[in-house]
């Protein structure tokens, strides 16, 4: 039971490359989530997905779009990157978006744009 | 709307002093509390939730309606404590994702 999966874990991109994160849960999680870690500014949702094949914007969604592939997997795509897009990227799942369902976190990718 | 205040970026306490990481919040109806913890080099996991009313290595926190808090508490810092502690809420009504409060960093000195 490896959780939540998240690859890759580091990546450094020049300004106007694309590229996908990906992730996959194998707790059979309804809801997925990816956050972006910044100092001083602390957690912020970009996008979730409370079932497979919903997804909403989160408080930073501009700059990024989502898939959500299956029940496991949530994928986050950086069309264009920016320098403000260098951050650490965390992609969660919970048993649901209602109460009483913590979130249950990948490792992280940390990724820097030049 | 919803929001999570961590009015400390960064908290340093001897070891076996007492510690105590702030948060507040503010939502107008019944929120739901948790603390997560960040050690270095490891993903965010659960440290503890209000519903539960669990002390987990030690931490306890109360929900306090009245002030709006969720005040992470320890009575004897242990130097592995240090770590980031980020404060978060979910309202109970509706299905809406965790908000997160800036964090907290604890460092404990030996």
């Amino acid at each position: 039971n490896a959780g939540v999966t998240q690859t890759p874990k580091f990546q450094v991109l020049k300004t106007g490359q694309s590229m996908t994160l990906q992730c996959a849960q194998d707790m059979n999680h309804n809801s997925m989530y990816w956050y972006r870690q910044d100092p001083g500014m602390g957690l912020r949702l970009i996008y979730y997905s409370a079932s497979e094949g919903t997804t909403d914007k989160g408080e930073v969604p501009n700059g990024y779009n989502v898939s959500r592939l299956n029940k496991r997997e949530f994928s986050l795509r950086l069309e264009s990157a920016a320098p403000s897009q260098t951050s650490v990227y965390f992609c969660a799942s919970s048993e649901w978006t209602g109460i009483n369902s913590p979130l249950h976190f990948g490792n992280g990718t940390r990724l820097t744009v030049t | 709307a919803q929001r999570v205040t961590q009015p400390e970026k960064l908290l340093s306490v001897f070891k076996g002093a007492p510690v105590e990481l702030k948060c507040n919040y503010s939502y107008s109806g019944s929120p739901e509390l948790f603390w997560y913890v960040q050690y270095s080099r490891q993903r965010l996991q659960l440290l503890l939730r209000h519903i539960s009313r669990e002390s987990i290595k030690g931490f306890t926190a109360d929900l306090n309606k009245g002030e709006t808090s969720f005040h992470l508490k320890k009575p004897f810092a242990q130097e592995e404590d240090s770590a980031m502690y980020y404060c978060a809420l979910r309202p109970y009504s509706g299905n809406t994702p965790l908000v997160f409060g800036k964090g907290t960093r604890l460092s404990v000195i030996a």
